[in-house]
């Protein structure tokens, strides 16, 4: 069993539909928690970073952590076509610099 | 974006040759790491390092070395590349504990590599 696991995708919406993304983990030690998306070609760009549980906004999008369902979710609003891409999370434990990562879902928002 | 630069951007070589990747940062950050990324497993640690001499292998290392001399640089070697290394390489940078900065980890462009 991987340590993070991610449904792959595609996930396909309409434009501005409410998306949400989703990661499950089973380190109870990870702390610090992360999502990046990555478009075609090129390398994964931060988009929200969130340390043990609760909420995180930042525009449009919204970062949620249940450590205790070691579970997190990022919520899209008003999704765009400019959002497709693939979103991957990522998370560590305090005291350690090893980031592991989800595989990634792949989103795609239909004009 | 953060000061990141790998190159090659893009590679082909023949299995048994040797490949050297290389990763400069402008950032002075501490941590740089090497990933590979491959369909349907993500992306995967190789070795990252913590200072300069100073590195630690990652959950997929066989294969790969790493050297890292200067703050700025960090490079990954394949000895002798095999088909199942080509991939697509991203190095990524952090510096965690840095005033408000919380160990953010930021990517380059990434090289990819074919091995033929």
């Amino acid at each position: 069993q991987k340590e993070v696991e991610q449904d792959p995708g595609p996930l396909s919406v309409p434009e501005g539909a409410i998306v949400s993304l989703n990661c499950t983990y089973s380190n109870s030690a990870f702390q610090y928690f992360m999502w990046y998306r990555q478009y075609s070609r090129k390398g994964p760009e931060l988009l929200m970073y969130t340390y043990s549980s609760g909420n995180k906004e930042d525009g449009r999008f919204t970062a949620q952590v249940d450590k205790s369902s070691k579970y997190i979710s990022l919520f899209i609003r008003d999704s765009q076509p400019s959002d497709s891409a693939t979103y991957l999370c990522a998370m560590r434990a305090s005291g350690t610099y090893k980031y592991i990562f989800g595989t990634g879902t792949r989103l795609k928002v239909l004009a | 974006d953060a000061g990141i630069t790998q190159s090659p951007r893009h590679k082909v070589t023949e299995t048994g040759t040797p490949v050297t990747l290389r990763c400069h940062q402008t950032e002075n950050h501490r941590y740089m790491y090497w990933y590979r990324q491959d369909p349907g497993h993500g992306l995967r640690l190789i070795h990252y390092s913590y200072g300069v001499k100073d590195t630690d292998k990652g959950e997929v290392s066989d294969g790969y070395s790493v050297s890292r001399s200067k703050t700025e640089d960090f490079l990954l070697t394949l000895e002798s590349a095999t088909s199942s290394q080509t991939s697509v390489y991203f190095c990524a940078i952090s510096d965690p504990g840095q005033g408000t900065n919380t160990g953010e980890l930021f990517f380059g462009e990434g090289s990819r590599l074919t091995v033929l």
